[in-house]
């Protein structure tokens, strides 16, 4: 089993509030969850990763927080700039290929 | 900063035609991919590259589809008989192997080809 669900298709929010995007996967042998950011007309570029057996990484506005029990993780993104309005995947490595969710649209609104 | 290039960007064929899309790797890259996204839908992997030979498909890509190296730095993927739901977003990628840790990190994609077919 190799899904990756992202259940929320958009969210807006008020730049210099907290952006939460989510997560669920249904395989808990999944080893790292990466989450990638996606502009129009571009390519999916990597933004930040969490290895499945830590609950949390940080790298400045960005932290991810996974929770194995619940198969869960969640980006942070705070405090939101415009910039960051995007589409916003989370992934697995599953074989010898990344898994990709359907996505959420962030929009920040300044 | 190495990156994938693809060629060209957008694309426009008609039903029927083939269609090839153009990629180029990083050069110290082992494993090629092609992906695609269908308007408002997640990415979604077609076909993984190794050794010059297929290593892995999904149902999306059946007979129509086909991928070739053609030489050292080109990567191709060729749509024999495009169907109006071929229209997407198709990404390529590649992933270096051995020195990144997990290999989940390695991989880089190119900026895609919107293929609009009509």
């Amino acid at each position: 089993d190799q899904q990756v669900k992202q259940n929320s298709p958009s969210l807006s929010v008020q730049e210099g509030r907290i952006s939460i995007l989510n997560c669920d996967y249904t395989n808990s042998m999944f080893d790292y969850f990466l989450w990638y950011k996606k502009y129009p007309a571009e390519g999916p570029t990597f933004l930040i990763s969490i290895s499945s057996i830590k609950d949390k990484n940080e790298d400045g506005r960005f932290t991810v927080f996974l929770n194995k029990s619940a198969k869960h993780l969640s980006l942070h993104i705070v405090p939101s700039q415009p910039g960051d309005s995007a589409v916003y995947f989370c992934a697995t490595e599953y074989g010898n290929k990344l898994v990709f969710g359907a996505g959420t649209i962030l929009r920040v609104k300044s | 900063e190495p990156e994938v290039t693809q060629t060209p960007s957008h694309q426009v064929t008609q039903m029927g035609q083939e269609v090839i899309l153009r990629c180029v790797p990083i050069s110290n890259h082992l494993y090629f991919y092609w992906y695609r996204q269908i308007l408002g839908q997640k990415v979604e992997f077609l076909v993984s590259f190794y050794n010059n030979e297929i290593s892995e498909k999904s149902e999306i890509f059946d007979d129509q589809f086909s991928v070739e190296r053609p030489d050292g730095s080109n990567f191709t993927l060729k749509i024999r008989s495009t169907k109006l739901e071929d229209s997407a977003m198709y990404f390529c990628a590649s992933k270096e192997v051995g020195d990144i840790l997990p290999t989940a990190y390695g991989y880089t994609f190119g900026s895609g080809t919107r293929l609009t077919v009509v």
